[in-house]
């Protein structure tokens, strides 16, 4: 079975804070994202990668970064928290064009 | 770009059939995925359609017509864990195959 881990399901953070989120995935696929889902907007795309090293803006990319350097780990980086990104955030991974795996994702309150 | 509509909220019987429609404008397809979330927990695969016709698997079908940019998802003898939230999600045709989700459609099963 797949596993994409989450490194934490609840974290609580201020504003201006450096954030980190880390996503795991033990099934070496290639295809890693990062989305955030929100009451009435549904599972929004931020950053995706498609390679170690390699990363793509999706639709809502502002205010967030990623990095990958090594194929199971893909990291979430908000630089300075503001409150409007409290949000559930969920990691996904897949192998070429297969169905996405996600994580169990975070939920992350900047106060 | 991509536009999916689903509706929000709907409601059925135990023991009855529901089906949850979903309707999309894409500049390319490459795919339909269903996704199942339960409150507070990862949206899990259900199925995919990439051709005309019905997928049948279990008491879950999906159905996609391409020409007219709809797709169903129907649910047969309603149980009440199936009470949760259906993802519709269209895949593009271009070079990172990108996955958008609609907002989703809340289905409430009562005894």
């Amino acid at each position: 079975d797949v596993k994409v881990t989450q490194s934490s399901r609840y974290l609580v953070k201020r504003t201006g804070e450096k954030v980190f989120l880390e996503c795991v995935q033990d099934m070496d696929h290639e295809n890693m994202f990062w989305y955030r889902q929100d009451p009435g907007l549904g599972l929004r795309l931020i950053y995706f990668s498609y390679d170690v090293k390699m990363k793509e803006k999706g639709d809502i990319p502002e205010g967030y970064s990623v990095s990958r350097e090594k194929k199971e780990r893909f990291s979430l980086i908000l630089e300075s928290a503001s409150t409007n990104q409290t949000s559930m955030y969920l990691c996904a991974s897949r192998p070429g064009s297969q169905p996405q795996h996600f994580g169990d994702g975070t939920r992350l309150s900047i106060l | 770009g991509q536009n999916i509509d689903q509706p929000t909220e709907m409601t059925a019987t135990e023991g009855a059939i529901v089906q949850i429609n979903c309707t999309y404008q894409t500049s390319g397809f490459n795919g339909l995925f269903w996704y199942q979330q339960h409150a507070g927990e990862a949206p899990t695969f259900l199925s995919y359609n990439v051709l005309d016709g019905l997928e049948e698997k279990g008491r879950f079908s999906s159905f996609l017509s391409r020409s007219k940019g709809y797709s169903y998802l129907l649910l047969k003898e309603l149980q009440m864990k199936d009470s949760a939230s259906y993802l519709c999600a269209v895949r593009s045709s271009g070079g990172y195959q990108k996955v958008t989700f609609g907002t989703g459609t809340k289905l409430q099963v009562i005894p």
